[in-house]
């Protein structure tokens, strides 16, 4: 199947630094992409959606300027938790979707794990 | 707005045994896809199988079948002889079929049911 690859897979920044996560569709093209926050055991929760060559379109209570997403290609789009806290530590995903087909299917990255000390 | 519901937090199954994990959903539409999916302890999110709403058949994959209710609005997963590396959470997932267009053909997850399997 597709491959979707995150970088970094775990980063740990100081209190009001700056992060970026990148997330890379590396075998198709995802004009779309879905970026998902998750806690211990608990289910994904959807923050935003990405398409390429636009803005993100950011789930209700998600804070659009705290994490900025960037899609500028068909196969890279970026995560950055701007002025991170220590309630930003957690466990991000991203997804890309393919175009077309049956089913669109959607492919998951590995993850990154943020922490924020 | 559509929901999924996983009732059970928590299962446990022996090896080689059979193991049935339960999903409910709630939807106005016609046409939606229905998805499991796996995460084992590793993070990565794996689907395990995908039902069309419009099939009446269940979607098997190997060890892997389902059985859709679309009356019921119900989508069990059943693992037969189950292994220990299927060990993870597993989570029950809706999404609106592409031709509705919009943003909003998002995957919409239910909470998740942990499986543990007994040597």
């Amino acid at each position: 199947g597709a491959v979707v690859s995150q970088h970094p897979s775990r980063v740990i920044c100081k209190s009001g630094t700056s992060v970026k996560i990148e997330c890379r569709s590396l075998d198709f093209q995802a004009t779309t992409m879905f970026w998902y926050r998750q806690f211990p055991k608990k289910s994904l929760m959807l923050m935003a959606t990405s398409n390429e060559g636009s803005k993100a379109t950011y789930e209700q209570g998600v804070e659009k300027d705290k994490f900025l997403i960037n899609h500028a290609s068909l196969t890279l789009s970026t995560l950055t938790v701007t002025s991170a806290h220590p309630e930003d530590s957690s466990f991000y995903i991203c997804s890309a979707r393919a175009e077309g087909g049956d089913s669109y299917e959607q492919y998951f990255g590995p993850g990154t794990r943020l922490t924020v000390t | 707005a559509q929901t999924v519901t996983q009732s059970q937090p928590e299962m446990s199954v022996q090896e080689a045994e059979t193991v049935t994990l339960s999903c409910t959903y709630d939807t106005s539409e016609s046409d939606y896809y229905l998805f499991w999916y796996k995460q084992p302890p590793s993070r990565q999110m794996i689907l395990v199988i995908r039902q069309e709403a419009y099939k009446q058949q269940n979607a098997t994959e190997n060890r892997f079948s389902v059985n859709f209710q679309k009356a019921a609005k119900s989508f069990s997963l059943k693992i037969s002889d189950s292994q220990l590396g299927d060990a993870a959470m597993y989570f029950c997932a809706y999404r609106r079929d592409m031709n509705y267009g919009g943003a909003t053909n998002k995957l919409i997850f239910g909470t998740g049911t942990l499986l543990a399997v007994q040597p």
